[in-house]
């Protein structure tokens, strides 16, 4: 079955402390995967996204992500943290067919 | 600006009574889908349409009807809400729905509130 979990439901970290949220994903072929965030009360905006390539994939606000197929796996990182940061982010995927698969998101909160 | 409009932001209804959520794009996009957000559940997707007249059910379709008659609307409708649909509900569309999601992705509306009472 085709699906995409984010083992992490909320993650604490402090302001300048680095970031990794993890993904994992099941599908039998390379998917397009992407990562969103939504902050308090908006939409989700495209962080990043793996088509093929190059597995390590830099997106906006100083984020990158690292797909690593032999773990089916596409963490997103970030070496230093601000308190804008603090929001959920969802991992998801698009199979061959027309619909994505989101993963449940992980909580983010900044620290000072 | 290209971006994605829903309305309204917040509603508020009671069981029963007919509902509509509009969704406009201004992208020419040719795939948009609706998804619901609940706690917990991520999105799930509720309805798609890869082009005008053409629609298909996503993962959660009962109780929820959409229409396409031209390009750049999709509207969500509840012929008698219930409780249940009690959610936050996304709208998206995309350039390329048959590879990369164009290459922007997917662009979502700021979402509809929804309460049912």
């Amino acid at each position: 079955a085709q699906s995409v979990t984010q083992p992490d439901i909320h993650i604490t970290v402090s302001e300048g402390a680095s970031l990794e949220l993890r993904c994992n994903y099941s599908y039998g072929a390379t998917p397009y995967l992407f990562w969103y965030v939504q902050s308090p009360g908006q939409g989700l905006q495209l962080l990043l996204k793996y088509f093929s390539g190059d597995t390590l994939v830099q997106g906006i606000k100083g984020f990158e992500a690292e797909f690593k197929r032999s773990q089916s796996s596409f963490n997103l990182r970030k070496p230093s943290v601000h308190w804008s940061d603090a929001a959920e982010y969802f991992c998801v995927f698009k199979s061959g067919a027309n619909n994505l698969f989101f993963g449940t998101g992980t909580r983010l909160t900044v620290i000072p | 600006e290209a971006q994605v409009t829903q309305n309204p932001r917040y509603l508020i209804t009671v069981t029963g009574k007919k509902l509509t959520v509009t969704c406009s794009q201004n992208m020419n996009h040719e795939y948009m889908s609706w998804y619901r957000q609940d706690p917990g559940l991520g999105l799930r997707q509720i309805y798609y349409s890869m082009n005008v007249e053409v629609t298909d059910k996503g993962d959660v379709p009962e109780g929820y009807k959409v229409s396409r008659k031209e390009k750049r609307n999709f509207p969500l409708i509840l012929e008698s809400p219930s409780p249940n649909q009690t959610s936050l509900y996304f709208c998206a569309s995309s350039s390329d729905p048959f590879g990369s999601g164009g290459e922007y992705g997917y662009t979502f509306g700021s979402g509809t509130r929804l309460t049912v009472v």
